[in-house]
Order: C-alpha cells, then structure tokens, then sequence
C-alpha cells in the first residue's frame, strides 16, 4: 500500500518570492508520483507528473517538481509565485500496475500575500 | 470541449435523509470515478467505473452508498440514510482510458446537519 505526507498543511509566502512545497511518500512498489492544484470552488487540475524518466519534472503555470527516489520524495517548486497561484495543492501517488487508484495527501494550502 | 459536469453544486439535508449526485463526464471518456473528500483531507477515491461496469468499490460504504452508470455515460451516487459524517465534497472524474489522466469536475459539496 501507498501512503503520501504533505508536511506542510500551510505555506504563506510573498508575491514574486520562491516556493517550496513539500511531498513525502511511502510504498514498497515503484510508483507514479503526482501534483493537482485546486482552486476555490473547483475540482482538481493536474500539474504534472512522474512517470519515469528524467527526475526534474515541469508542469503547467511554471512549477516543476523533483523526484528523489533515495529519500522518498516528490517536492513542487516555482521560483516565483503570483497572486493568482492561491490554492490547495495535492501530491498524489499511484502503483504502477494500478495507475488508475490515486492516493492523494492532505493537502497544502499556498497563500500568496501582495 | 466541455468539462465534467455536476449537480446540483451545494446540497444540505438532515442525517437519515437520502441524496443524490449526478456527473456527466467528459465525452467519450470511458473511465468515470467518484471521489470522497473531506475538509482538511485529500480525495479518496469510492468507485470507479469503466464503461457501465464497476472496476473497483472496495472503499465504497455498500450499507448506505451506491452507484450506477447504466449506459456507460452519466453516473449518479445516492447516499441513503445519510450520517453527519457524511459531509464532504462529492468529486467526478473521468479518463478516456483506464490509466489516463483523470479530469475532475467541480464537485458537490454535502452537509449533513
């Protein structure tokens, strides 16, 4: 079974700075790894994903994200983040023989201040 | 072309009541999945579909929940009765294949007073 930790259930940051957002995972089979953003009163929109390859991922909006199979890890970064970019954000894990069942986190909301 | 639909986008009933849910999926996408989510938590998934056939359920609470894609197009989940902890957003997604990337609509949100 898969498991995701989103370590941080809020990020504040200013408009125009750096953002980290942190994705931990937990399986005993390889995996397909996962960011969805959501915005207010919206369903879920896919950032992007790793699915294999190259570790160094980039997605929509201008995120990308970092596979590190060592320490378990799918972190999302935006080297500069704008008002529009408020939402929750979700990391997501699936096994690669059931690519279909997602197991997301809790979540992490990203508030950009002006 | 047009997203997954839902309706209705807000419902509140009063535990023990029935309701139902309606998605639309994306057209031609033959994979359609209904997720729970939960405030503060992330989506979990409680059916899916391909076709008009259920491919996986097992998270799916049988004694108060159900599903049905008869025609393999929309899809409508009841809860009946319903609990208090029934309160969550109600989210549709649909893939055209099994494994495809999953596309949500805006979902329902439940309150169960």
């Amino acid at each position: 079974a898969q498991s995701v930790t989103q370590l941080d259930s809020q990020v504040p940051v200013f408009e125009e700075a750096p953002v980290e957002l942190r994705c931990n995972y937990s399986s005993s089979v390889s995996v397909y790894l996962f960011w969805y953003v959501q915005y207010p009163n919206q369903g879920l929109q896919l950032l992007l994903k790793y699915l294999s390859g190259s570790t160094l991922v980039k997605g929509i909006n201008g995120f990308e994200a970092e596979f590190n199979k060592s320490q378990t890890s799918f972190h999302l970064r935006k080297p500069s983040v704008h008002i529009s970019d408020t939402a929750e954000y979700f990391c997501a894990v699936s096994d690669r023989t059931s690519t279909d069942k997602l197991i997301f986190g809790t979540g992490t909301r990203l508030q950009v201040f002006p | 072309e047009a997203g997954v639909a839902q309706s209705p986008r807000y419902k509140i009933i009063e535990k023990r009541q029935s309701v139902a849910f309606w998605c639309n999926p994306i057209s031609g996408h033959a994979t359609l999945y209904w997720y729970q989510q939960i405030l503060g938590q992330g989506p979990k998934l409680l059916i899916q579909f391909q076709n008009n056939g259920v491919v996986d359920d097992s998270q799916l609470p049988k004694d108060r929940f159900s599903a049905e894609r008869l025609k393999g197009v929309d899809s409508t989940l009841k809860i009946q009765p319903a609990k208090l902890e029934d309160s969550a957003v109600y989210l549709c997604a649909s893939s055209s294949l099994q494994g495809g990337e999953q596309y949500f609509g805006p979902g329902t949100r439940l309150t169960v007073t």
